[in-house]
C-alpha cells in the first residue's frame, strides 16, 4: 500500500508569511503526528491527531497549528513565520498512535528567508 | 516529563567492529523504547523495539531499568549499517502519548 505522502517537499517563504503543510496517511491509519527535525535539535514533536481530534501537542507557540480531516488526511499551519522556523517538517501515520510502529514521510523542507 | 538522551553525536567503526550506540531516558513511568533509523535517502523507519525482543538486521537492544539505557548492539558492524540512527521513548498518560526522540547519532562504518 501506498506509504505516507508530504506535500509540498520544498518551499521557500519569507518572515512574516505563513505556509500549510499537508499530509496523507496510510490507508487504515487514523493517527497523524507532525515533528520538526533540525540539525540541531534532532526531532521535536508538534502534535498528533487521531480521528480529528488534537489527542497530544508539544512545547511549540501557538504560531504552529494543525487539523485533521475525516479521511485522516492532516495539515499543520505555522504562521507569522521566522527565521528559526526553517527545518524539515515529518508526518507519522500509525494506526493507533505513539505505542505502535510511526510510518513516516519524506518530509516537507521549508526554509524561511 | 520524559527525556531521551544520546551521548554521542557521531560513531566511526570499522567493518566487522562490534557497535554500540548509547540511549538513556528519564521517565517516572513505565516506558516503551524503540530505535529508529535513517539511511542516506530513505525515510525514517522502525528499526526494533523493546516489547518484541527481537533481532533486526544483527542489532539487539536490552531495556535497562536500573540503569535506565536502552543500548543498540551488534557484534560485527556492515557498511550498509551506516546511517542515522534515533533512540525513541513512548509515553502514555491516559489516552494520550507521544514519542520522544533523541537527537541521533551518525553510525559510519568504514570498510
Amino acid at each position: 500500500k501506498a506509504g505516507v505522502t508530504q506535500t509540498p517537499r520544498y518551499l521557500i517563504k519569507t518572515r512574516g508569511q505563513q505556509v500549510t503543510l499537508s499530509c496523507s496517511p496510510i490507508s487504515g491509519h487514523r493517527s497523524v503526528s507532525w515533528y520538526q527535525q533540525t540539525p540541531g535539535q534532532g526531532l521535536q514533536f508538534l502534535f498528533e491527531y487521531f480521528s480529528e481530534t488534537q489527542r497530544n501537542k508539544g512545547n511549540f507557540p501557538g504560531r504552529f497549528s494543525g487539523r485533521q480531516f475525516s479521511n485522516s488526511r492532516s495539515e499543520m499551519n505555522v504562521s507569522t513565520l521566522e527565521l528559526g522556523d526553517s527545518a524539515l517538517y515529518l508526518c507519522a501515520s500509525s494506526l493507533d498512535g505513539a505505542a505502535g510502529e510511526l510510518f513516516f514521510g519524506e518530509g516537507s523542507r521549508l526554509t524561511v528567508l | 516529563a520524559q527525556r531521551v538522551t544520546q551521548p554521542e553525536k557521531l560513531l566511526s567503526v570499522f567493518k566487522g567492529a562490534p557497535v554500540e550506540l548509547k540511549c538513556n531516558y528519564s521517565y517516572s513511568g513505565s516506558p516503551e523504547l524503540f530505535w529508529y533509523v535513517q539511511y542516506s535517502r530513505q525515510r525514517l523507519q522502525l528499526l526494533l523495539r523493546h516489547i518484541s525482543r527481537e533481532s533486526i538486521k544483527g542489532f539487539t537492544a536490552d531495556l535497562n531499568k536500573g540503569e535506565t539505557s536502552f543500548h543498540l548492539k551488534k557484534p560485527f558492524a556492515q557498511e550498509e549499517d551506516s546511517a542515522m540512527y534515533y533512540c525513541a521513548l513512548s509515553a502514555h498518560t491516559g489516552a494520550n502519548s507521544k514519542l520522544t526522540f533523541g537527537k541521533g547519532i551518525t553510525l559510519s562504518v568504514r570498510p
